[in-house]
């Protein structure tokens, strides 16, 4: 069953640094996403992608950070001079892009958990 | 603005009915879903509900939403324990992005 990765599982990086977490979507999927969970907090919306574009973003996603679909297959959040508040999961999803009902379901990766020193 | 809070731990005997609640604040949700999130894994999309339902069943699953009190539940029947994990409340208004709650722990003891 196609599903949706992500690497480096973990990520371990000085406060100041650049990183960049890369995920690899399911192939015929269209839209493209970053969740972050901060340890014990809620899981929440980073940004959307479609098209080459962003579609979606939150407050969170500020010139800190960017995303990009490098190639046809990966998709990368990098993060521009980490904080100790960026320590968190980090998931990508993706999803069809279908409308109406069913809903457009997104798949979830198992997430990089990143930690800045 | 948008807002799902739910409670943080739930432990129930293995056979026993889990019932997982959930509230949100924005009325113009048009889906709510239940994920499910076992160890070292993503999100995994259980079930979902459109906003003009009251009730769905799926199985071992009862979602019930109740609107006017914007509240969700998620009933697990005959609970097993491979049903431990953390269990996500969300909602979508429509747009890209699906607002979370920060997951329930459930607990089957055996």
């Amino acid at each position: 069953e196609p599903e949706v990765t992500q690497t480096p599982s973990h990520q371990v990086t000085q406060m100041g640094q650049e990183v960049i977490l890369r995920c690899v979507p399911i192939s015929n999927h269209l839209y493209f996403y970053w969740y972050r969970q901060i340890l014990g907090q809620k899981v929440e919306f980073l940004v959307s992608f479609y098209n080459n574009e962003i579609s979606e973003k939150s407050e969170i996603f500020d010139d800190q950070f960017s995303v990009e679909r490098p190639d046809g297959s990966n998709f990368t959040l990098k993060i521009r001079s980490t904080k100790l508040e960026d320590s968190a999961m980090y998931f990508c999803a993706s999803s069809k892009g279908t409308s109406g009902t069913p809903p457009d379901e997104q798949f979830f990766g198992p997430g990089t958990r990143l930690t800045v020193l | 603005g948008e807002d799902v809070e739910q409670s943080l731990f739930l432990s129930v005997r293995e056979g026993d009915s889990s019932v997982i609640n959930c509230t949100y604040t924005d009325s113009s949700s048009t889906y709510l879903y239940w994920y499910k999130q076992e160890p070292g894994a993503g999100l995994q999309l259980l079930t979902y509900i459109f906003s003009n339902m009251d009730m769905k069943q799926d199985q071992r699953l009862t979602v019930l939403l109740n609107k006017k009190d914007k509240h969700l539940s998620l009933r697990i029947a005959d609970t097993q324990t491979g049903d431990s994990a953390i269990y996500f409340c969300a909602e979508t208004t429509g747009g890209f992005k699906t607002i979370f709650g920060a997951g329930t722990r459930l607990f089957v003891k055996a």
